[in-house]
């Protein structure tokens, strides 16, 4: 069965600075893999995804992130970090086999000061 | 294009009653799935449903059901309520030949007491 560990519950950033959230996940195939940001009393909204195309997957609001095979991960960067990107973000993962439901990780809260 | 909506948006329960959750899918799509999001935690897959029938299935209890209307919109029932069941409960629509692609709602909150 799939899974997805989503390292920090907690991450704290200055405006301007990196931001880097942790995703690895684990998948008996070759998985589709999401990263999804859910603002305080909405629902979730897609940053990206990667499916098997390029590794280097361009998101929305500048968020970029890696598939390494390798590593198992999937990690999401920022160069540089905004106000409005305070948020949770999720890592999620789907096999297309299983009719594309996903597996989500517990998420990341970003907390960006200023 | 209206998106995926949801109703209601909050609601409050006592154990052992009964709910009802509806969902109308984003324009075009015609799957539609449910998640429970406990407060702290990533959302859980309940089902989805395509073709008015429940193709797949979560680790939840039988008091979860659903159903799809020939519009493709959908319910989540929850009979006899714990209070464990108290969730922000999203709705997530694509379409069938999409890559994985959901769209969400923006949840029902339930609470029950």
């Amino acid at each position: 069965a799939q899974s997805v560990t989503q390292l920090g519950s907690h991450v704290s950033v200055s405006e301007g600075a990196l931001v880097l959230l942790r995703c690895n996940y684990s998948s008996s195939v070759p998985p589709y893999l999401f990263w999804y940001v859910q603002y305080p009393n909405q629902g979730l909204q897609l940053l990206l995804k990667y499916t098997s195309a390029a590794t280097l997957v361009k998101g929305i609001n500048g968020f970029e992130a890696e598939f390494k095979k390798s590593e198992t991960s999937f990690h999401l960067t920022k160069p540089s970090a905004h106000m409005s990107d305070a948020a949770e973000y999720f890592c999620a993962v789907s096999i297309m086999e299983y009719g594309n439901k996903l597996v989500f990780g517990a998420g990341t809260i970003l907390r960006v000061k200023s | 294009d209206a998106g995926v909506t949801q109703s209601p948006t909050h609601l409050i329960k006592t154990r052992g009653q009964q709910v009802t959750l509806r969902c109308s899918p984003k324009s075009g799509h015609d799957t539609v799935s449910w998640y429970q999001q406990a407060l702290g935690q990533g959302p859980q897959f309940i089902f989805q449903y395509y073709e008015e029938e429940e193709r797949q299935r979560g680790n939840f209890p039988d008091r979860f059901s659903g159903h799809q209307f020939p519009n493709y919109s959908s319910e989540l029932n929850v009979n006899a309520l714990l209070l464990g069941d108290s969730a922000l409960y999203l709705c997530a629509s694509r379409q069938t030949d999409n890559t994985g692609e959901l769209f969400f709602g923006e949840g029902s909150r339930l609470t029950v007491l």
